[in-house]
């Protein structure tokens, strides 16, 4: 099973930012949803398509329907800039799967 | 406070192997899956296997199949990675997670174990 992400994405402070991650009837799956700033650990940001962990900051949302999962960032802060993998659980092979990752830049 | 931690970095040999671990702490241990994901240099995230430490019960992703194994030991709340047959491109920063309990979610992770494979 393979998600595709956008290499990279950018947006200015203030604004909204998503991040698509695409595949085959993702829609029927849960999706996850990771941060990781440089020299860190990922650190999850929205789990089961759209629920956050606590402490993350409500402007973190998800969404997934049809081939699309969305992951999106409201008022986005210069400390959102860092890259954002999607997960899910693939069901065939019974192993989870990462899509390869966007860079999301704050302008 | 759920913790793991990761042994420290390692230098390795091509054909040589390895093994770090993570050791848990701050809930039940044998209650949650622990996984493993690497993450070569400038790449995304790849996961290796998962165990159950409830019955050492462990899984492994297709890449890595057959030179990878990982174990648990209970009596110290740590998950073992072991490696095989090293080779440059097994280079990466290693991983330890543990899911959310009722989600496959990694909510947890390790600081991650630098591995340098060369010659």
């Amino acid at each position: 099973y393979v998600l595709t992400q956008a290499p990279s994405v950018s947006v200015a402070p203030g604004k909204t930012a998503r991040i698509a991650c695409g595949g085959d009837n993702i829609g029927s799956n849960r999706v996850h949803w990771y941060l990781q700033r440089p020299g860190q650990a990922p650190v999850l940001v929205v789990y089961d398509d759209r629920d956050r962990p606590s402490g993350i900051p409500e402007r973190f949302s998800g969404s997934n329907s049809g081939n699309t999962a969305t992951l999106t960032i409201s008022r986005v802060e210069a400390g959102d800039e860092a890259d954002y993998y999607c997960q899910v659980w693939d069901s065939n092979s019974d192993h989870p799967v990462f899509g390869g990752g966007t860079k999301l830049t704050v302008l | 406070e759920v913790q793991l931690v990761q042994s420290g970095a390692e230098v390795k040999k091509p054909g040589e192997s390895l093994r770090i671990s993570c050791k848990a702490s701050g809930y039940s241990f044998s209650t949650y899956w622990i996984s493993w994901v690497r993450q070569m240099p400038g790449k995304g995230l790849e996961w290796l296997g998962r165990i159950d430490p409830s019955d050492s019960y462990s899984d492994y992703g297709p890449t890595f199949r057959g030179r990878v194994s990982i174990s648990s030991d209970t009596s110290v709340s740590t998950v073992y990675l072991q490696l095989s047959s090293l080779k440059a491109s097994d280079s990466a920063t290693y991983y330890c997670a543990r899911d959310i309990g009722y989600s496959s979610a990694s909510a947890y992770w390790g600081q991650g174990t630098l591995v340098t494979v060369s010659s």
